[in-house]
Formats: structure tokens, sequence, C-alpha cells
């Protein structure tokens, strides 16, 4: 089990561009959670996806929007970009009802 | 409010010598508490919740509901402990398993 996998690694984008970025949870796992992380600060927590619907989200604003597939990956686009949200993305996944998370190695989005 | 305070940005200590990395919290309610730690070049990892009250690489984390603390304590820091450390708070009455972490201390252990 390959764990949490994320694409791409690393992208650029240009200011009110829109971005997807794709994770593949761990096996057996079935919720997904997003997380933006900006330098020197603690992943903040986006939204989580489970049963394919969004369970739960964070202060973030429309413009930060997912999808979760039948096979548990998901996805996670923002649209009309702003310089701020250059930031590490975080994707994580756990058991439906369960805090334990296991994460990705992230997607680094610089938008310039 | 939910919230996570970590007071220290970075803390220095020598091998051998105890370390102890702060906590506090804000919830309204019966929280759950971990640390999660991220190594370099690794990806961010859970290394011990309050419920487990168990000892991980000899880190152990006490919850203080009374001072709403749940600080990390080592007796021996190693230098392989060096690393990014992060409190986080997990709220079981926002109707999911949403987790809200502090801004992280990283740790140094010196030679």
């Amino acid at each position: 089990d390959a764990g949490v996998t994320q694409s791409p690694t690393h992208l650029i984008k240009t200011r009110g561009q829109q971005v997807t970025l794709r994770c593949s949870p761990k096996s057996g796992h079935d919720t997904v959670s997003w997380y933006q992380q900006a330098l020197g600060q603690g992943p903040q927590f986006i939204f989580q996806y489970y049963e394919e619907e969004e369970r739960q989200r964070g202060n973030f604003p429309d413009r930060f929007s997912g999808h979760q597939f039948p096979n548990y990956s998901s996805e996670l686009n923002v649209n009309a970009l702003l310089l701020g949200d250059s930031a590490l993305y975080l994707c994580a996944s756990s058991p439906g009802h369960s805090y334990e998370q296991y994460f990705g190695p992230g997607t680094r989005l610089t938008v310039t | 409010a939910q919230r996570v305070t970590q007071p220290e940005k970075l803390l220095s200590v020598f091998k051998g010598a105890p370390v102890e990395l702060k906590c506090n919290y804000s919830y309204s309610g019966s929280p759950e508490l971990f640390w999660y730690v991220q190594y370099s070049r690794q990806r961010l990892q859970l290394l011990l919740r309050h419920i487990s009250r168990e000892s991980i690489k000899g880190f152990t984390a006490d919850l203080n509901k009374g001072e709403t603390s749940f600080h990390l304590k080592k007796p021996f820091a190693q230098e392989e402990d060096s690393a990014m450390y992060y409190c986080a708070l997990g709220a079981p009455n926002t109707g999911g398993f949403k987790t809200i972490f502090g801004a992280g201390t990283r740790l140094f252990v010196k030679a």
C-alpha cells in the first residue's frame, strides 16, 4: 500500500486561473480531508468528504470546492486563484468515524 | 471558538535533556487531542492521541482539562527527535471529524 498519494507534486498558476488537485486515500479508508498549509503555519482544515458528500467544512470561501468519487479518491478545486492561495495543500485519509488521519506528501501550489 | 495554541515556534535542547512542548486548546466540550510529527523530508504523521494514554518513542502527553493543556514530554531528548511537532484538536461536536492544528513547534536537539 503506497499510502495516501497526491498529484501533482507542485504547480504554478496565474492569478484568476483555476486548479484541480487530486488525492488517493490509503487502502481501506473512505474519508478524505483537505488542508491548506501556508508557510510557517499549521494545516488549516478546508473540508472533509465521506460517502461522496461534503461532511464538514472549514472557513474557506466557495472558491474552494471538492468532490469524492466512488473509489474514495478526491479532488480539490480552487477557482479564481489569488496570490494568497499559494500554499502546501495536504490530503489526509481516515476510516469513516475516526480522527486518526494519514497524510499525503502534499501539493505545493504557487500563484503568480 | 475552537483553537489550538503552541506558544513556542522553536525549542532547542541538548541531547539527553528533558523536553516539553506546550499546547493549549480552547473548546467548549470534550475534545480529542493529538500530537502529529513531521520529520525532515517526510510526511506529517500521527505521534500519539490522548485517549490511547500510551508512550510513543518515549514521548507522553497528558490531557489537563482544568488548564486546557496537552503538553508533550520526553525525559531524555535524542537527536532523532528533531522535527516539527503539531498539536491538534478533534472537535466531535461539529457534526463531523474536523481537526484543528496549532501552528507547530520546531524541536532541535543539539549533540
